[in-house]
């Protein structure tokens, strides 16, 4: 059973157009992340929601948003992708605090022509 | 930056050998994570040590941790094919979001 959800599973885009990744979750969690993950680094936090409450890491370009409408479902909006955007976009979720495990996606690769 | 520094960064064996890598991080911690990433794929949790634990085990997989040195190790015992794959370490930077480390890629070859 599905518990995190990405959609699509790739994405190709081009530069300067818009896009939307979306995640969706059946765990009823609290905490929703996205990350970016180049090739052969670690996952590097963009953003959490706690509950309706947004987080913004620092140093995460202004080109990234994020919205969550209800406890289910995550989207991650660039808004003029740039080629240092491919990259692949995991999300995942946490029942309460960061101390608590966390489940990914299986992440959306996103390719910028 | 609290991000750990793991060793190796790449680490190839035979299968039925016994796999070791290591996890160094900057500020104390609550707990400490080891997650497995096949390749092209999410995070899969695969422990969680808390800082007053030394030593936890599930199945094949042990892990330590030494908080006067602040680093972890995570043994995988009789190695399998199917245990290639990336491993991170990550700390509770804060209260609500984990640090991931550099990651130890493993090729177990048959």
């Amino acid at each position: 059973d599905a518990m995190v959800i990405q959609n699509p599973r790739y994405q190709v885009t081009q530069f300067g157009k818009p896009v939307t990744l979306s995640c969706s979750q059946t765990l009823n969690h609290n905490v929703m992340y996205w990350y970016q993950q180049k090739s052969s680094q670690a996952p590097k936090l963009l953003f959490h929601y706690y509950d309706k409450d947004f987080n913004n890491e620092a140093d995460t370009p202004d080109n990234f948003q994020s919205r969550r409408p209800n406890t289910s479902f995550c989207f991650l909006d660039i808004r003029s992708p740039g080629l240092g955007d491919a990259a692949m976009y995991l999300c995942a979720t946490s029942r309460d605090v960061a101390s608590d495990t966390q489940y990914f996606g299986p992440g959306t690769r996103l390719t910028v022509l | 930056s609290q991000q750990g520094e793991e060793d190796p960064q790449a680490l190839s064996i035979q299968e039925g050998e016994n796999a070791t890598m290591n996890c160094s991080y900057k500020t104390s911690i609550n707990n400490l994570q080891w997650y497995r990433q096949n390749s092209g794929r999410g995070l899969v949790h695969l422990i969680l040590i808390r800082s007053n634990e030394r030593e936890k085990h599930s199945g094949r997989l042990r892990v330590t941790l030494d908080t006067s040195k602040k680093s972890s190790s995570l043994l995988i015992t009789a190695s399998r094919a199917a245990d290639t794959a990336s491993y991170f370490c990550a700390t509770d930077a804060s209260f609500q979001k984990l640090v991931f480390g550099t990651g130890t890629r493993l090729l177990v070859s048959p």
